[in-house]
C-alpha cells in the first residue's frame, strides 16, 4: 500500500506566475484535500475533491483551482503568486465515508 | 464556525515526564478529532483519531481523550523521548466522513536529554 506522495518539494516561483502541484493519493482513497500552512500556523482547508469534483471549498479567492483525475491523483493551480502564497501545501487523502485523513510530505513554496 | 485552540504553544520537557497536550473546539457538534505529529518542514503524520462516539484511544505511549460537552481533548504521552521532540497538531471535523479538518496551531514540544 502506497502512502500519499506530492511533488514537487520545493520550488521557487515569481511573484505573478503560475504553478501546479501534484498529489498522488493513498492506495483505496477517493478523496482528496489540500491545505495551505503559513510559518507557525497551522493548516489551512483550500478545498476537497471528492469523484472527480470539488466537495467543499475553505476562503480562497479563484485563483486557486484544483482537479481530481479518475485514478483519484489530483493537481493543485495557483495563478498570478502573489508574496503571501509563499507556504507548505500539503494534500490529504481520505476514503470518503470514513473518517481518518493521511498527509503527503507537503510543498514548499517560495515566491519571490 | 469551529474554532480550534491548543495550549499551550511551546513546551519543554526532561526525558522521562508524563506530559499532556490541551486542544479546545468551540462546536461540540464534531464528527471527530484527530492528532497529528509535524517535524520542522514536513507534512504530518497522523497519530489518533477519537469519533464522536468515543471518550479515548490509545497508541503505543499516546492516550487521547475527547469530552464533546466541554469542548476539549487532550493527548497523553508518557515517559517522553527525544524522539517525541515535533509540533502535535489536533484537527475535528464537524460534518460526516470526509470534511473538512479545522486546525489549531500547534503545541511545539521539546523534551530535553
Amino acid at each position: 500500500e502506497t502512502g500519499v506522495t506530492q511533488s514537487p518539494t520545493h520550488l521557487i516561483k515569481t511573484r505573478g506566475q503560475q504553478v501546479t502541484l501534484r498529489c498522488s493519493s493513498q492506495s483505496g482513497h477517493n478523496t482528496v484535500s489540500w491545505y495551505q500552512q503559513a510559518l507557525g500556523q497551522g493548516p489551512q482547508f483550500i478545498f476537497q475533491y471528492y469523484r472527480e469534483e470539488e466537495n467543499g471549498r475553505g476562503n480562497f479567492p479563484p485563483r486557486f483551482s484544483g482537479l481530481q483525475f479518475p485514478n483519484y491523483s489530483s493537481e493543485l493551480n495557483v495563478n498570478a503568486l502573489e508574496l503571501d502564497d509563499s507556504a507548505l501545501y500539503l494534500c490529504a487523502s481520505s476514503q470518503q465515508g470514513l473518517a481518518e485523513a493521511f498527509f503527503g510530505q507537503g510543498t514548499r513554496l517560495t515566491v519571490v | 464556525k469551529q474554532e480550534v485552540t491548543q495550549i499551550p504553544a511551546a513546551l519543554s520537557v526532561p526525558e522521562g515526564e508524563n506530559l499532556v497536550l490541551n486542544c479546545s473546539f468551540t462546536d461540540s457538534a464534531i464528527y471527530n478529532l484527530q492528532w497529528f505529529r509535524q517535524d520542522p518542514g514536513k507534512g504530518l503524520t497522523s497519530l489518533l483519531l477519537i469519533q464522536s462516539s468515543q471518550r479515548e484511544q490509545t497508541s503505543g505511549r499516546l492516550n487521547a481523550s475527547l469530552d464533546k460537552s466541554s469542548g476539549r481533548s487532550t493527548l497523553y504521552i508518557a515517559a517522553s523521548q527525544p524522539g517525541d521532540s515535533a509540533t502535535y497538531l489536533c484537527a475535528s471535523t464537524t460534518q460526516g466522513g470526509s470534511e473538512k479538518l479545522v486546525f489549531g496551531k500547534g503545541t511545539k514540544l521539546t523534551v530535553n536529554p
